[in-house]
């Protein structure tokens, strides 16, 4: 069993749709969550980070963690082009393991 | 000010073959990681060093050696290069604290034939 699942899409919205990213882990002692964007042919860039559990908001992006049910979710409002991206999510226990699920890829229709 | 560089950007390897993976970075960071990225397995790590002198495994270790030559420079070597070992290789670092946001190279694109 993966540390990480994370759904791989693709996922295709429209232009100003509400985005819902999700990610479910095993590991009980994760206590750093992230997201990461990536496009294409380019390396991850953090798009937001949250400690323990709770939620997290920056612009457009909210991130939610669920330690209860080892559930961890990325919003993205009124969708971009631009934000047409595979997005990551990561986590861990101390600070030099980290485990990434394996991305969805997201396509956001002009 | 350059962040994270990956030399080279392309590779081509023979089986059996070897190479050096180069990475450097000019953010004054502790902590370096070598990750590889494949297709449906997201971002695996292979080795990370938390500091110069000294270096650990990752999720990944098996076919790999590192180097950290300084507080700089991580470089990832494949002494015998397999077919499983094509992939999109990623550097990272990051400052090793409460508040953990690592920074990653272009990548290295690895095909072994």
């Amino acid at each position: 069993q993966k540390e990480v699942e994370q759904d791989p899409g693709p996922l295709s919205v429209p232009e100003g749709a509400i985005v819902s990213l999700n990610c479910t882990y095993s590991n009980s002692a994760f206590q750093y969550f992230m997201w990461y964007r990536q496009y294409s042919r380019k390396g991850p860039e953090l798009l937001m980070y949250t400690y323990s559990s709770g939620n997290k908001e920056d612009g457009r992006f909210t991130a939610q963690v669920d330690k209860s049910s080892k559930y961890i979710s990325l919003f993205i409002r009124d969708s971009q082009p631009s934000d047409s991206a595979t997005y990551l999510c990561a986590m861990g226990y101390n600070f030099n393991k980290f485990y990434f699920g394996s991305g969805t890829k997201l396509n956001v229709k002009p | 000010n350059a962040g994270v560089t990956q030399t080279p950007k392309f590779q081509v390897l023979k089986t059996g073959q070897s190479m050096t993976l180069q990475c450097a970075q000019d953010m004054n960071h502790n902590s370096m990681y070598w990750y590889r990225q494949d297709p449906g397995m997201g971002l695996r790590l292979i080795y990370y060093s938390a500091s110069e002198g000294t270096t650990d495994k990752g999720e990944v270790p098996n076919g790999y050696n590192v180097s950290r030559l300084n507080k700089r420079e991580f470089s990832l070597r494949l002494e015998s290069a397999a077919p499983s070992q094509t992939s999109v290789y990623f550097c990272a670092t990051d400052r090793t604290g409460d508040y953990n946001e690592q920074f990653f190279g272009p990548g290295t694109r690895l095909t072994v034939l």
